[in-house]
């Protein structure tokens, strides 16, 4: 049972243009969500955090929305560049309870074209 | 600070073979992970440990034993290699509320059974 799932597996963007990468998962005792970006032969390097008790949190050009009702969370990035051309993962654990059982999305290959 | 070390980087290994492969972290983490990364797949978590001593399996555990004697080093132990363990394993640490519990990733163990 996958319980957290990012169903597009690759999106193309213009440079300039926003990247909206999109997450679900159904596990309702989820708080805490990690966005991670991964460049071939490396290790996944953070990106931006939330919390369950907000709604939205900015970094930069990065920012992740959280909608609770729905179990959906999505990355917004603006403007593209070509350098962020990589695979995002989010990430999802139940840190009230204690566990920091991170749960890992399939992921979503951007590429963005210049 | 050199953050988590994974060795070795590559290893071809024949089936029934068996092998460990090491994570060791200097930033006294509490909490370490090994994930697995098939070819076009996202992360799957195989163990974790919250600690010295403590360990439990995650969504892939089969096939795999962990250790955790120090903080610092949580090695990943296959015993009798299978074809369906060829994966990239990653090992990362997880850093407490002052690093907004985010996970620090090593730069992986690319492993062939063949």
């Amino acid at each position: 049972d996958q319980q957290v799932k990012q169903n597009s597996p690759s999106l193309s963007v213009q440079e300039g243009r926003i990247s909206i990468l999109n997450c679900d998962y159904t596990n309702s005792m989820f708080d805490y969500f990690l966005w991670y970006k991964k460049y071939p032969a490396e290790g996944p390097t953070f990106l931006i955090s939330i919390s369950s008790i907000k709604d939205k949190n900015e970094d930069g050009r990065f920012t992740v929305f959280l909608n609770k009702s729905a179990k959906h969370l999505s990355l917004h990035i603006v403007p593209s560049q070509p350098g962020d051309s990589a695979v995002y993962f989010c990430a999802a654990s139940a840190i009230s309870s204690g566990t920091y059982k991170y749960i890992f999305g399939t992921g979503t290959r951007l590429k963005v074209l210049a | 600070n050199a953050g988590v070390t994974q060795t070795p980087k590559f290893r071809i290994l024949k089936i029934g073979q068996s092998m460990t492969l090491q994570c060791t972290q200097d930033m006294n983490h509490n909490y370490m992970y090994w994930y697995r990364q098939d070819p076009g797949m996202g992360l799957k978590l195989i163990y974790y440990s919250v600690g010295a001593g403590i360990t439990d399996k995650g969504e892939v555990p089969n096939g795999y034993n962990v250790s955790r004697s120090t903080t610092e080093d949580f090695p990943l132990r296959l015993e009798l290699a299978a074809p369906s363990q060829t994966s990239v394993y990653f090992c990362a640490s997880l850093g407490g509320a002052s690093t907004n519990e985010k996970l620090f990733f090593g730069s992986g163990t690319q492993l062939s059974v063949l």
